[in-house]
């Protein structure tokens, strides 16, 4: 199985800061990568696909870089409505498989 | 509008054989893979298999395979996830999930998500 390495696992940053997400695949995936964030209660919502292609409605400050094994998520600026859990996933290999996730919090 | 909604709520005891369901509109069933997603609570998401609506052919996560029967009735639009001998560690929410690109697992579709307690 490909394991996808996610970091930080939790972070606390302020309103208006710069967030960046990593996630490192244990190999080549190409692009088939995405982004999903998870509000508590809630299903995870698709942000990012095919790692860098933001779903229509998703705010511009919300981005996505990388290739092959190493990828980048980053909010340019941090709103209070940020606050979730992120998760990363791969689908160039069944099973497909996601990253461990990252909770941002506000300081 | 698509929409994916999924059945309620389930409490069971271990060993117990439970389905759970995903009752899809707003688009043409057979177009996608229907997939299933486990998050234990406080935990991380994990694919446990799909389902082509179109054929019934499913593949499921290696972990999963023998405990988890996933399946599609086109004539309800309803996809399903079948859990059995279930144990303590099997209780989570349950998402169904989908893709507008039909083949590709990127899942911008999701059910509410089920929550399964097995207990005792």
């Amino acid at each position: 199985d490909i394991q996808m390495t996610q970091s930080p696992s939790s972070l606390s940053a302020s309103v208006g800061d710069r967030v960046t997400i990593t996630c490192q695949a244990s190999q080549d995936i190409s692009t088939y990568f995405n982004w999903y964030q998870q509000k508590p209660g809630t299903a995870p919502k698709l942000l990012i696909r095919d790692v860098a292609n933001l779903e229509v409605g998703v705010p511009s400050r919300f981005s996505g870089s990388g290739f092959g094994t190493e990828f980048t998520f980053t909010i340019s600026s941090l709103q209070p409505e940020d606050i979730a859990t992120y998760y990363c996933q791969q689908y160039e290999t069944q099973p497909y498989t996601f990253g461990q996730g990252t909770k941002v919090e506000i300081k | 509008e698509v929409q994916l909604v999924q059945s309620g709520a389930e409490v069971t005891k271990p060993g117990a054989t439970l389905k759970i369901s995903c009752k899809v509109s707003g688009y043409t069933f057979t177009n996608s893979y229907m997939h299933w997603v486990q998050q234990v609570p406080g935990k991380g998401l994990e694919w446990m298999g799909l389902v082509d609506p179109e054929d019934g052919e499913t593949i499921y996560a290696e972990k999963f395979q023998g405990r988890v029967i996933i399946s599609a009735d086109t004539s309800t639009d309803t996809a399903y996830l079948e859990l059995s001998s279930l144990r303590s560690d099997d209780t989570a929410f349950y998402y169904c999930a989908t893709s507008s690109g039909g083949s590709r697992a990127y899942f911008d579709f999701w059910g509410q998500g089920t929550l399964v307690t097995v207990s005792s």
